[in-house]
């Protein structure tokens, strides 16, 4: 079946790099996701990241697909008190309609 | 207008009320989702609208009754919950029911269930 494995906290101080990790097991994954969960909030998607690129960058953001471990990650670069949330990777299923979400990791920013 | 409105943000209700919730999106999405968050949780997925009909029923207990009266507008309609059914309701839309296709969420209503 399908999963998604994520590490469920992370701790780094203001203005360093965070790198949050997934790993997933549908090989048949298209399309993965990145969003960000704010205290209280619903889901905002950060980025996402098609199966035939090995890289995205947007601004801060950097998401790097490794296809042939499943490992997918996201690089926040100067990491911000306000990026402070927990973040969800997330595939599409085999059947193409919702998402499978990873257990979340909580990114704790501390100034 | 990228959004997805949910309403409302917040619900308390006794077990023997029956309530709806209410998502709302202008973007020309065909498929509409309900998720249910439990604290500290990721989302699990409820039901599936494609084209106004539902395609997903994810064995959601009866309680809960979906409902899509447009191609905008999803209701859950709730009747006879169990304070178990505590949790933040998540809706959701995408243009189509396909592999590649943003999700956008909405911000939730969070249901309390005495």
């Amino acid at each position: 079946g399908e999963d998604v494995e994520q590490s469920l906290f992370l701790s780094v101080r203001e203005g360093d790099s965070s790198v949050i990790n997934c790993t997933y097991t549908d090989s048949s994954s298209t399309y993965l996701y990145w969003y960000k969960q704010e205290p209280g909030a619903g889901l905002q998607l950060l980025t996402y990241i098609f199966s035939n690129m090995d890289m995205k960058q947007d601004q801060r953001l950097t998401v790097l697909l490794n296809k042939k471990d499943k490992h997918l990650s996201l690089r926040i670069a100067d990491t911000q008190t306000g990026d402070s949330a927990i973040y969800f990777c997330a595939e599409r299923g085999q059947a193409g309609t919702a998402l499978i979400f990873g257990k979340g990791t909580t990114l704790s920013v501390s100034s | 207008d990228t959004e997805v409105t949910q309403t409302p943000k917040h619900l308390v209700m006794g077990m023997t009320n029956k309530k709806s919730l209410k998502c709302e999106q202008h973007m020309g999405h065909r498929a509409m989702y309900w998720y249910k968050q439990k604290a500290k949780k990721p989302p699990e997925l409820m039901f599936v609208y494609s084209y106004e009909k539902l395609s997903i029923n994810e064995s959601v207990p009866s309680r809960f009754s979906p409902e899509c009266p447009n191609s905008s507008l999803l209701n859950l309609h709730l009747h006879a919950l169990q304070p178990e059914d505590s949790a933040l309701y998540l809706c959701a839309s995408t243009q189509a029911v396909t592999l590649n296709n943003e999700q956008f969420f909405g911000p939730g209503t969070r249901l309390t269930v005495l």
